[in-house]
Formats: C-alpha cells, structure tokens, sequence
C-alpha cells in the first residue's frame, strides 16, 4: 500500500472551510484514495473514497489532481463535532488483494468556537 | 441498516487470562478485519476473515487468534493477556472482494484493560 503523508494537526474556527491535503507519491494505478474520521475511543468513520478529479457527498469533498500524488479532503463550514483525527489511506478497491488498511498518524483537527 | 456491532464495550482482566471479543458485520458483508488501537497510537492490523477463512494477519504473537462464524460473525480470542494488550479493538466489515468498492466500516471497539 502507497505511504501517505499528512500535517499532524491543524486548527480552525467554526464555520470556516478546512482543507485536509495528503502526499501519496508512489500512488499505484489500482489505488483508490479513501478518507476516515475516528472521534476518540470510537471506530473510524468513512467519510469520502475517490480515484481522481473530483468526489462529493453530504459530508465532504475530495479532490484530486491529474497526476494523483496528493488528494485534498475538504470539509465546508466545520462545526465543534468536526473535531477529530482524520486518516488518508491509498490502496487498491476489490479485486483479489489483500484488504489490510495502513492507517497513518492521521491529522487531529482542533476547531474552535 | 444496521451497522458493525462489537461486545462487550468494556473488558476488565488481569494479566494472564484470556479475553473473547465479538463482532457482528453489517448484513451481506462477509469480510471481517480486526484492529488494535493503544492509547494515543495508530490502528495495528491484527487479522483478516473471509468467508469463514483466516486470509491474513499482522505482526502479532499466536495469542491473538479468532475465527468466522458462518453467519459470518467473527471472534477475536487473547489468551495469556499481558499488560500491554489494553487498548481499543476494532472491528471492520466489508462486501466481498469480488465487489468494486471494498470500504471498511468500523464498529464502536471494545476497550479492553488489562490489570
């Protein structure tokens, strides 16, 4: 599975927009880029999955560039509740692989009143 | 639709013993993974179960073991527990791996403390 790296922490305020960005320089073209949000003492929640250019659901956005060597989660208006550790994975969706998830250090989002 | 259910939320044990955990995947996933969070750290894969098989597990000593029910819910066994086995244990569901999109969903943990 492609390594990622992540800021280890970053701050905001509520009701402003958070962008997230993970590096995944050896992206393999298999690999899909999957985002998960843990709260503490709980399970991670998936947030957002996409292979490139642009994915949007409910919760966030996810974009990725043409070469796919990083991938950008943003999250639009953050609340209190969105203060957790959020995890960039890369790793192939299906087929016959191996399924194990490699989750990095994350970043802990700290948004503030 | 329900989601992945784990029991019990907490475990108390003291050194030596032996600790059963138990996951419930969500309906129609037939893969089940097992985590182990320590306080503070990252997930550490523990195992993999598909389809009442073991497929994989991480770099963890023969006393963590588990198994797969056919109804596809899954046990994860600790024996001679050691102090250093307290943590949150995870368990993750997903399709089969036939399937396009293989995302694991969580469950809640049970946080296991080891006295």
């Amino acid at each position: 599975l492609a390594k990622t790296t992540q800021p280890i922490s970053m701050d905001s305020y509520e009701g402003q927009e958070v962008n997230i960005t993970c590096s995944h320089n050896n992206i393999a073209t298999n690999d899909y880029i999957t985002w998960y949000q843990q709260f503490p003492s709980q399970g991670p929640r998936f947030i957002i999955q996409g292979y490139k250019t642009k994915v949007t659901n409910e919760v966030a956005s996810l974009f990725i560039p043409a070469d796919r060597k990083s991938s950008t989660l943003s999250l639009p208006r953050v609340s209190l509740s969105d203060t957790a550790v959020y995890y960039c994975l890369v790793g192939e969706v299906g087929g016959t692989g191996f399924q194990k998830l490699v989750f990095g250090t994350g970043t802990r989002l700290l948004v503030s009143p | 639709e329900a989601g992945v259910t784990q029991s019990p939320t907490h475990l108390i044990k003291t050194r030596g013993q032996q600790a059963t955990l138990r996951c419930s995947p969500i309906s129609g996933h037939t893969s089940v993974y097992w985590y182990q969070q320590a306080l503070g750290l990252g997930l550490q894969f523990l195992l993999w179960y598909d389809e009442g098989e073991e497929r994989n597990r991480g770099n963890f000593p023969p006393r963590f073991s588990g198994r797969q029910f056919p109804n596809y819910s899954s046990e994860l066994n600790v024996n001679a527990l050691e102090l250093e086995d307290s943590a949150l244990y995870l368990c993750a569901s997903s399709l089969p791996r036939t399937s396009k999109a293989d995302t694991q969903y969580f469950g809640p943990g049970t946080r296991l403390t080891v006295l």
